[in-house]
């Protein structure tokens, strides 16, 4: 059981690039998230999806596309890379009901330049 | 405006002594409220969780928390402090206007443990 994974663990992009973080979950989770964390301000919601095929922007989605076409994946795009996309992005997952407690992936460091 | 607030940046502590990290949110209606565990290079693990109920809850790890809401606070408590307990704590609640399925974190504590 790997619980949710992601890919890359690291990225670095120049301006103007484009590129996709993926994350997957082993767990029959019907909710996945996307944060970014950055420092001196905890974690912060980009994208949610309460289930497969749909998907709602949270605190900070301006630069973000997301896809949730199969359950068990979550992906972020960027579609056009900036310097203030420089953070560490996590995705996490739940079992969707109320409340759930929400697992983490390792993250993602992407760097861009 | 509804935020999570965790007053203390850095808390240092030695092993073997008490420890308090605070937490205060401000929202309408009581939301669901975590305490979660980052060690370097790491996801986040929940410690505990408080939906309704008893307002001491217990977590993994010997943490506990209490919820008072008078004070709209969640402050995390653990007895003596271990060397690997070293971490960044993030609270975080689960507001209802989110279907108490969305997570609002406060910016965390950086908890150094000196032996």
């Amino acid at each position: 059981n790997a619980g949710v994974t992601q890919t890359p663990k690291f990225q670095v992009l120049k301006t103007g690039q484009s590129m996709t973080l993926q994350c997957a979950q082993d767990m029959n989770h019907n909710s996945m998230y996307w944060y970014r964390q950055d420092p001196g301000m905890g974690l912060r919601l980009i994208y949610y999806s309460a289930s497969e095929g749909t998907t709602d922007k949270g605190e900070v989605p301006d630069g973000y596309n997301v896809s949730r076409l199969k359950k068990q994946n979550f992906l972020l795009g960027l579609e056009s890379a900036a310097p203030s996309q420089t953070s560490v992005y996590f995705c996490a997952s739940a079992r969707g009901e109320s409340g759930n407690e929400q697992f983490f992936g390792p993250g993602t460091r992407l760097t861009v330049l | 405006a509804q935020s999570v607030t965790q007053p203390d940046i850095h808390i240092t502590v030695s092993e073997g002594a008490s420890l308090e990290l605070r937490c205060n949110y401000s929202y309408g209606a009581t939301p669901y409220l975590f305490w979660y565990v980052q060690s370097p290079g790491q996801g986040l693990q929940l410690l505990l969780k408080y939906f309704s109920g008893d307002t001491l809850v217990q977590g993994i790890k010997g943490f506990e928390a209490e919820f008072k809401r008078s004070q709209s606070s969640f402050n995390l408590r653990k007895p003596s402090v271990h060397w690997s307990d070293a971490a960044e704590y993030f609270c975080a609640v689960a507001p209802f206007s989110g279907g108490y399925n969305k997570l609002i974190f406060g910016a965390g504590t950086r908890l150094a443990v000196h032996p």
